[in-house]
């Protein structure tokens, strides 16, 4: 596609459940990063790949998050067992490789509400 | 670890007018890039300027310049002739170059443009 695409676009769910949040990069694009924007902050990392495995997944905040890129394309965010401060709003980012100076193009977010 | 801090929450412009938007960052590494994120209601990230760490001369995009000041950790962004779609939360951001490759994001800036 043209840019990086997120699905859903919003997700509203109840505490303790699983969610899948899902990131479509622009074609080509070999690394793949996730953020979490939490209201009234600036994007925090969560994990990059670069093809199909994590390079760096030290912004994972605990073992609930988890993340896959199996065919080095579509990546999935997956929680488990959602918490009321899991909710924000989950940025994917994609760029040519990664590196300093390839730039991240970003995609519109996945806004994730926790009742 | 690396901070970015950006220290006014909101400005206000008129359309025309010139405006300065301050971001200061911490680091002991001498070589990184640092950028300027736009982020509209809309959420997606775009970007609007980058500058290397290893240039001395202020990177200029159009109506959108820097002074990157590297002894003081000081990088802002100056945008000319403001516009009404100019008007978006701006996000200063630095990127290390040894080996991983997320964004260090500051907390923002509205910036409000009046007409």
């Amino acid at each position: 596609g043209a840019g990086v695409s997120q699905t859903p676009s919003n997700k509203v769910t109840e505490k303790g459940k699983y969610v899948e949040l899902r990131c479509d990069p622009i074609s080509g694009h070999t690394a793949l990063y996730w953020y979490r924007q939490s209201l009234g902050q600036g994007p925090e990392f969560l994990i990059y790949f670069q093809g199909t495995g994590a390079a760096d997944d030290s912004g994972l905040p605990n073992d609930r998050f988890f993340a896959v890129r199996p065919e080095g394309s579509v990546s999935t965010l997956k929680i488990q067992r959602t918490e009321r401060g899991d909710s924000a709003v989950y940025l994917c980012a994609s760029s040519m490789i990664a590196g300093a100076y390839n730039e991240q193009f970003f995609g519109p977010g996945t806004r994730l509400t926790v009742l | 670890a690396q901070t970015v801090t950006q220290s006014q929450p909101e400005m206000s412009v008129q359309e025309a007018e010139t405006v300065t938007l301050s971001c200061t960052y911490d680091t002991s590494e001498s070589d990184y890039y640092l950028f300027w994120y736009k982020q509209p209601p809309s959420r997606q990230m775009i970007l609007v300027i980058r500058q290397e760490a290893y240039k001395q001369q202020n990177a200029t995009e159009n109506r959108f310049s820097v002074n990157f000041q590297k002894a003081a950790k000081s990088f802002s962004l100056k945008i000319s002739d403001s516009q009404l779609g100019d008007a978006a939360m701006y996000f200063c951001a630095y990127l290390t170059t040894s080996g991983t490759y997320k964004y260090i994001f500051g907390t923002g800036t509205r910036l409000k443009v009046l007409a």
